[in-house]
């Protein structure tokens, strides 16, 4: 079983729409949350942590569920810009150290057409 | 001005040969790491090296040898190199090897394999 799950998309939608991405994770010892945006042929660049309380940037809203280990991603009023794969990303801690690495879902398509 | 860089930016090569992939960062990072992303768009951390130290390494075929002279670049050595090496190389760095760092990828090595 892969550690972060995302529906591969991909996702059409029209400029102005609102989209809602969303994955899940498998360990519960993870200990942070991230969305990452991979342009086509481009390294990952991180969107936005994602906090239990949730969090907003812009645009952007961020979910954490820890009980049910749902994450989600809201755009909203999309841009062509947009157009991007989102990646999911979990951070575990190593048992008894500091230590994390990141562990990346395979990725949400989106196509923002005009 | 590049925070993380990588060369080359594309490698052709027939299996059996030997080829290595350099990465620097001017960040003044300790963490760096190498994330291999297959035809898939899964990216899975190979290795990771915090102060020139080996911190993280997966599952990964003993081909592969990282190699860091100093906490700006760690690079990449392949022996041996088969089909199934295809695949794009990015290497990260971060602040540290905490739970919670914000990880910046370079652009990204393009290796085929024929």
């Amino acid at each position: 079983r892969k550690e972060v799950e995302q529906d591969p998309g991909p996702f059409n939608v029209p400029e102005g729409a609102t989209v809602a991405f969303n994955c899940t994770y498998s360990n519960s010892a993870s200990q942070s949350f991230f969305w990452y945006r991979q342009d086509c042929r481009k390294e990952p660049k991180l969107l936005m942590s994602v906090y239990s309380s949730g969090n907003e940037d812009g645009r952007f809203t961020a979910q954490l569920n820890r009980a049910s280990q749902y994450i989600s991603l809201l755009i909203r009023d999309s841009k062509l810009s947009d157009s991007a794969t989102y990646l999911c990303v979990v951070n575990i801690g190593d048992r008894g150290s500091t230590l994390g690495r990141l562990y990346f879902g395979r990725g949400t398509q989106l196509t923002v057409w005009p | 001005d590049t925070a993380v860089s990588q060369t080359p930016k594309y490698l052709v090569t027939q299996m059996g040969n030997d080829k290595s992939i350099k990465c620097e960062q001017n960040l003044g990072h300790d963490t760096m790491y190498w994330y291999k992303q297959d035809s898939k768009k899964f990216l899975k951390i190979m290795f990771s090296y915090n102060n020139k130290e080996l911190i993280i390494n997966e599952t990964v075929p003993n081909r592969f040898s990282p190699k860091s002279p100093d906490k700006a670049h760690l690079n990449l050595h392949i022996n041996s190199l088969e089909l199934g090496d295809s695949a794009v190389y990015f290497c990260a760095s971060s602040q540290d090897p905490g739970r919670a760092s914000e990880q910046y990828f370079g652009p990204g090595t393009r290796l085929t394999v024929t």
